[in-house]
């Protein structure tokens, strides 16, 4: 499978500052999601993120908040902007990977804690 | 809209012993099904995945089974060891995406020794 490194890997920050997350690609992929993972919960896809147009944001979330960039097919950025406690997550990078397609890894997660 | 359902929500078993962890969907054009296993603060990872021309597959201790007519799959960890405790997610496809998944709400499994 692809290497999915993910940075930071931890952070604590403070309320209403913004943070960007980056994940890289050992690979060329074509598909490119972020999602979220509230403590105890299960995961919520935040985007897809396209590469050289704006991300593709699911119900719940937009632009101002999550800003996406995707310069190209193996690096991505995922910006939690003016943070709140409620923003304390673990925030995953993931890719569609394999010949068969529909398989999906994860990066190795940023967990986030607002203060 | 399109949800998947996972149960139990936890699970608790003896070593040694079999877990079954069950979910079902509501799309009847969802034709792929992976279970990630998440230990405790670490990533999701696959374990094994179904596609709908089949209807079980193994690998190993691990069988997932595919009901397509009822829309259900189950997981099927067999001689369970201490390194099985973690939290299990089922998924299933969307009508709109190959590669957009709809989430189970996990189950937390706990083998007791």
């Amino acid at each position: 499978s692809a290497v999915i490194s993910q940075k930071p890997s931890r952070d604590i920050c403070q309320r209403g500052t913004s943070l960007t997350i980056q994940c890289q690609v050992d690979s060329q992929v074509t598909m490119m999601f972020w999602y979220r993972q509230q403590p105890g919960q299960s995961l919520t896809l935040i985007a897809t993120a396209n590469q050289g147009s704006e991300a593709t944001y699911e119900s719940g979330f937009v632009i101002d908040k999550f800003p996406i960039s995707r310069p190209n097919l193996t690096f991505s950025t995922l910006t939690v902007s003016n943070m709140s406690p409620e923003d304390s997550s673990i925030y995953l990078c993931s890719v569609v990977w394999g010949g068969a397609g529909n398989t999906i890894y994860f990066g190795e997660g940023s967990w986030l804690t607002v203060v | 809209g399109e949800n998947v359902e996972q149960h139990p929500s936890t699970l608790s078993v003896q070593e040694g012993d079999s877990a079954v962890i069950k979910c079902t969907y509501s799309d009847s054009a969802s034709n792929y099904f992976p279970w990630y296993k998440q230990e405790l603060g670490k990533r999701p990872q696959l374990i094994i995945d179904i596609r709908s021309n089949v209807g079980e597959k193994k690998d190993q201790r691990i069988a997932v089974t595919l009901n397509k007519t009822a829309k259900h799959f189950s997981l099927h960890i067999t001689e369970t060891q201490p390194e099985d405790s973690a939290v299990y997610f089922c998924a299933a496809n969307g009508e709109d995406s190959n590669y957009q998944l709809i989430w189970g709400a996990g189950t937390k499994l706990i083998i007791k020794p």
